[in-house]
């Protein structure tokens, strides 16, 4: 199974752009590269998925170098609400079996 | 809203004794995962079913079972609860073999073994 390596925590302001990046060094062919955002005491929320180059949704973007051994998330204009635990996962789009969760990044977001 | 849904939220065991958490997967979802969070930690995966079988399990010992029943629903069972059960354990369901198959989680369910 791949392992992600993310930091730990993040700090930025309202308003900024929060780049969060993820190596996954041992990335298969056959793996997707999804985020997940969590806040206190709920559910991981989907927030994006990819595969290779750049994807965005209306909640960010997802940047992939062609290795693929990184990956970068965006959020666009933070705001105080953003502040909440981030994670990269690496595996096979659907399977479960193959998602591994890390200690994620937690971003707090200051006024 | 992800349409997972997990029940109850909330409740308290008493170590030794059994319980059984619920989760009603997306409409149109075959897959359904379970996954225990720990306070501070990120979830870890228990095992997965997928038509009514388990194809997929972490490392946890077989007081963790689990059922799925033909309308994709599932339970999550554990025997002999520990003090180190005390987590939040998430459902999540998805869609094997089909297309945008990404994995959705419900709230969970906080169980405190005291």
């Amino acid at each position: 199974l791949a392992k992600t390596t993310q930091p730990i925590s993040m700090d930025s302001y309202e308003g900024q752009e929060v780049n969060i990046t993820c190596s996954h060094n041992n990335i298969a062919t056959n793996d997707y590269i999804t985020w997940y955002q969590q806040f206190p005491s709920q559910g991981p929320r989907f927030i994006i998925q990819g595969y290779k180059t750049k994807v965005t949704n209306e909640v960010a973007s997802l940047f992939i170098p062609a290795d693929r051994k990184s990956s970068t998330l965006s959020l666009p204009r933070v705001s105080l609400s953003d502040t909440a635990v981030y994670y990269c996962l690496v595996g096979r789009s659907g399977s479960a079996r193959q998602l591994t969760f890390g200690s994620g990044t937690q971003l707090t977001v200051l006024p | 809203e992800t349409g997972v849904t997990q029940s109850p939220t909330h409740l308290i065991k008493t170590r030794g004794q059994q319980v059984t958490l619920r989760c009603s997967s997306q409409s149109g979802h075959n897959t359904v995962s379970w996954y225990q969070q720990a306070l501070g930690q990120g979830p870890q995966f228990i095992f997965q079913y997928y038509r009514e079988e388990e194809n997929g399990r972490g490392n946890f010992p077989p007081r963790f079972s689990g059922l799925q029943f033909p309308n994709y629903s599932s339970e999550l069972n554990v025997n002999a609860l520990e003090l180190d059960d005390s987590a939040l354990y998430l459902c999540a369901s998805s869609l094997t073999g089909g297309p945008g198959n990404t994995i959705y989680f419900g709230e969970g369910s906080w169980l405190t073994v005291v």
